[in-house]
């Protein structure tokens, strides 16, 4: 699977758009770009994911730039409990020839500011 | 409510001792996952199953087995052949074979051995 690269912490004032950038300059053509964000002891929660197009959905929107090389997850009006680390994981389509694993990283860190 | 759950969420243990993690989902998912997780780490994949009667290892299976005797249903024992138990413990699922499908979690088990 293609990796990622993100900054590893980031800080958002409350009520502010959160952006988080994610470079994955070798990713595949058949390969999906996820996020997923975990609060503390807590298991990961699915955001959004998108292949090429644009994607909105009631918690996130996801940008994909055209040459797919990297992507913007973008949180409308962050919360404070939008403190969490978020992955931005590229993998291909399950099928039966791969497990369908997700490869987490490091991830973000985004700290919500009152 | 529709979702993954996993019991107990905090399981202490003996080192020596076979110890069962159970997860359970009721999303009619067909592929189900373990993942572990250490302290500032990424997840990593021990064990996933496609589909019924059908499991196969993952990146790290060595101490660990599983069974799926039911869709609903992937337990994960960690036998005493684990050297090193200790660790948060997430279950997962998706549908199955077709697209890009999201992966859903449960809250986590965190196994402590001593």
């Amino acid at each position: 699977d293609a990796k990622t690269t993100q900054p590893p912490s980031m800080d958002c004032a409350e009520g502010r758009a959160a952006n988080l950038p994610c470079n994955h300059s070798t990713i595949s053509g058949n390969e999906y770009v996820y996020w997923y964000r975990q609060i503390h002891s807590q298991g990961p929660q699915y955001i959004i994911h998108g292949l090429k197009n644009n994607e909105t959905n009631e918690m996130a929107s996801l940008i994909i730039t055209e040459d797919r090389k990297s992507s913007t997850l973008i949180l409308p009006h962050a919360t404070l409990r939008d403190t969490a680390v978020y992955y931005c994981i590229v993998r291909v389509a399950l099928s039966s020839s791969n497990t369908g694993k997700l490869i987490f990283g490091q991830g973000t860190t985004l700290q919500v500011k009152p | 409510d529709g979702g993954i759950t996993q019991s107990p969420k905090y399981l202490f243990r003996k080192e020596g001792q076979n110890v069962t993690l159970s997860c359970e989902q009721n999303l009619n998912h067909d592929a189900m996952y373990w993942y572990r997780q250490d302290p500032g780490q990424g997840l990593r994949l021990i064990y996933y199953s496609q589909i019924v009667n059908d499991f196969q290892k993952g990146d790290i299976a060595e101490g660990y087995s599983v069974s799926r005797e039911k869709k609903e249903s992937f337990p994960l024992t960690v036998t005493s052949a684990q050297k090193n138990p200790t660790a948060f413990y997430l279950c997962a699922s998706s549908h199955g074979l077709a697209g890009g499908r999201e992966q859903y979690f449960g809250p986590g088990t965190r196994l402590t051995v001593t």
